[in-house]
């Protein structure tokens, strides 16, 4: 079973870069037709997509965060990451990295989640 | 973007019932639909995909329903460990987007 982790600063001050990592074990990320995707949490509040990328390099992104936002991926680390600039306090939330199965269209393997904090 | 929207938002149960949950697309999404439990602190978990295929090791109590617009999730007999919120989410087009979630409590 494919596991995911998620990794990076618990706290980002305003106006700077959120950047994580998710790493992947028990499977490799360049194996399958699987997307790699970000999910966020807003404390208390509901799922948000943030995008997905392919084991290619292509990627898919909520229009609400495309100009502030970049998804890449290492196949060599078996990892991928999220770079969102200019952050705010409306940033703040649980960030989950997630397997898409892209002959199911679902996601059927999570990370565990990582708070990330936007404050001065 | 397809709007979801879920009701209710929060429901009361007990261990044994039978429980319905609805959930709507702002546009037709075939049977584009997934079904998600999350409990607190914890990564959300698949139920459903496809609208009614269970997904491996997936309680068979709980099953779904719909095309188009109109979905349902039902659980046919509580137990103490469905007490959670569940969320749809569509699976048509990007961008992806949920429902905002139905909070199943003990009553």
């Amino acid at each position: 079973q494919v596991r995911l982790q998620e990794s990076g600063p618990g706290l980002v001050k305003p106006s700077q870069t959120l950047s994580l990592t998710c790493t992947v074990s028990s499977g490799s990320i360049s194996s399958g037709d699987y997307y790699w995707s970000w999910i966020r949490q807003p404390p208390g509040k509901g799922l948000e997509w943030i995008g997905y990328i392919y084991r290619n390099g292509v990627s898919f992104y909520n229009p609400s965060l495309e100009s502030r936002l970049i998804i890449s991926i290492d196949t060599s680390k078996n990892q991928f990451s999220l770079k969102l600039s200019s952050v705010t306090a409306a940033d703040t939330a649980v960030y989950y990295c997630a397997r898409r199965d892209g002959q199911r269209l679902l996601h059927d393997s999570w990370g565990q989640g990582t708070l990330v904090t936007v404050s001065s | 973007d397809i709007q979801m929207t879920q009701s209710p938002s929060s429901l009361s149960a007990s261990v044994g019932d039978r429980v319905t949950i609805t959930c709507r697309a702002s546009q037709s999404i075939s049977t584009y639909l997934n079904w998600f439990q999350q409990k607190p602190g914890k990564a959300p978990q698949l139920l459903m995909y496809a609208a009614s295929s269970l997904q491996s090791g997936v309680s068979s109590r709980f099953s779904g329903s719909g095309s188009g617009t109109d979905f349902t999730l039902t659980i046919s007999s509580l137990q103490p460990e469905d007490f959670a919120t569940y969320y749809c989410q569509q699976s048509y087009s990007t961008p992806l987007t949920f429902g905002q979630g139905t909070r199943l409590e003990i009553k």
